[in-house]
């Protein structure tokens, strides 16, 4: 089946510092990546749509220039948190879905803390 | 956004019971519904799905049903186990985009 990997898991950071995470498409190519974000307790709040290729569509009220994404393979985007403060700390979790499929799988999520 | 929620946002069931967690949608435009199962700390799993052409799929202790009368979707587990533990969500494809319920707790008591 379609696999989809997240890295890293987990990740603490300094307030100001930048943090990146990868996900990666291991058995399909995706030209469409998505990136999600959640709270505690609470359902997933799409972000961005990463394109492979082109211009990431932002979700209204995420910031482009806090959430850098980034689609420069078929099998791999990346979401890069800038100037990390601690009202960024969050569950981030990938999707993508192989051609032709309707079915969206997710990475495993990381877990990032900004102290 | 579109409107996905759940009826129930905790859920405590005896193990081996059967267990049913609703979710009410909005767009009726909406042409495609899939179950996520989540456990603490992990991303979504891809449980079951189904087609707004069907009002019922079954999967291994697993059955959706969907009422799009009433924009209703359910997700019924059989002989709940232990392991069924997690927080439970609906998705509708609405659009090409998938939006998300609030999430069910589901508790399994041994």
């Amino acid at each position: 089946g379609a696999v989809v990997s997240q890295h890293p898991s987990w990740v603490i950071c300094k307030s100001g510092t930048s943090v990146k995470i990868e996900c990666r498409s291991l058995d399909f190519q995706a030209t469409t990546m998505f990136w999600y974000r959640q709270f505690p307790k609470q359902s997933l709040m799409l972000m961005a749509t990463s394109n492979e290729g082109s211009k990431a569509t932002y979700e209204q009220g995420v910031e482009k220039d806090k959430f850098l994404i980034n689609h420069a393979s078929l099998t791999l985007s990346t979401l890069t948190v800038t100037s990390a403060h601690p009202e960024d700390s969050s569950f981030y979790i990938c999707s993508a879905s192989p051609q032709g499929s309707y079915g969206y799988t997710f990475g495993s999520g990381t877990r990032l803390t900004v102290v | 956004g579109e409107s996905v929620g759940l009826h129930l946002p905790t859920l405590s069931v005896q193990e081996g019971d059967n267990s049913i967690i609703n979710c009410a949608y909005s767009n009726s435009a909406s042409d495609y519904f899939i179950w996520y199962k989540q456990e603490s700390g992990k991303g979504p799993q891809f449980i079951i799905d189904i087609r707004s052409n069907m009002d019922k799929r079954q999967g291994q202790r697993v059955t959706v049903l969907l009422n799009k009368t009433v924009k209703h979707l359910s997700l019924q587990i059989a002989a709940t186990q232990p392991g069924d533990s997690a927080v439970y969500f609906c998705a509708e494809n609405a659009f090409n985009q998938f939006y998300f319920g609030t999430g069910t707790s589901l508790t399994v008591i041994p």
